[in-house]
């Protein structure tokens, strides 16, 4: 069975303090590992997706790297509208259409 | 623009009433998925949908239900049998042969009352 695990649950950080979220995961062979950010009440909005183990994707402030046990965000000098909770999910090279399995999320909330 | 439209994005249910929940998507996507948020549990697939007038239980089917007669539309609905329906409600799509990521509406918040 496929599992993601996320942590810490929750991360509060001063405005220009950096620091990683993790994600491990057991996967019977790993096609994707996709990085979400979520805003309360909304639907999640996609960030990367990272396909093999030292792959390293960036987008303004984040990071995301890969392993083949798991996953981290990085977060550069966070400002406050980076305050969400991240999600993290895995889809197997078995699994059945592209269903994916989500961690639990980290809320990320960033204090000006 | 493309994308997908999730309607309510509120809906109360009674006791013993079924309940619908609709999800469009105008971005040509095969594959749609809808999911169950709780606080603290992350996102549970309840079914999904590869093609048209085809769809597979996912990790939660029990008291839900669904049809996929349009590529575009895949409606939930949420029986009496599911008794604990309080949650919200996702749905997604993909293109199901590339791993792109998941679309995301918006959320249907369902409470019951």
């Amino acid at each position: 069975e496929d599992q993601v695990t996320q942590s810490p649950e929750a991360l509060r950080l001063q405005e220009g303090e950096s620091s990683s979220l993790n994600c491990s995961y057991t996967v019977s062979g790993l096609r994707g590992l996709f990085w979400y950010r979520q805003d309360p009440g909304k639907g999640p909005e996609f960030l990367f997706t990272l396909y093999s183990a030292g792959e390293e994707k960036e987008k303004e402030r984040l990071k995301a790297t890969l392993t083949k046990k798991e996953s981290f965000l990085h977060i550069t000098a966070p400002k406050p509208e980076d305050s969400a909770t991240y999600l993290c999910a895995v889809q197997a090279e078995e699994t059945s259409g592209s269903r994916l399995t989500f961690g639990e999320g980290t809320q990320l909330t960033v204090n000006p | 623009d493309g994308g997908i439209t999730q309607s309510p994005k509120y809906l109360f249910r009674k006791e013993g009433q079924n309940v619908t929940l609709s999800c469009e998507q105008n971005l040509n996507h095969d594959a749609m998925y809808w999911y169950r948020q709780d606080p603290g549990q992350g996102l549970r697939l309840i079914y999904y949908s590869q093609i048209v007038n085809d769809f597979q239980k996912g990790d939660i089917a029990e008291g839900y239900s669904v049809s996929r007669e349009k590529k575009e539309s895949f409606p939930l609905t949420v029986t009496s049998a599911q008794k604990n329906p309080t949650a919200f409600y996702l749905c997604a799509s993909s293109i199901p042969t590339d791993v792109y990521g998941y679309t995301f509406g918006s959320g249907t918040r369902l409470t019951v009352v």
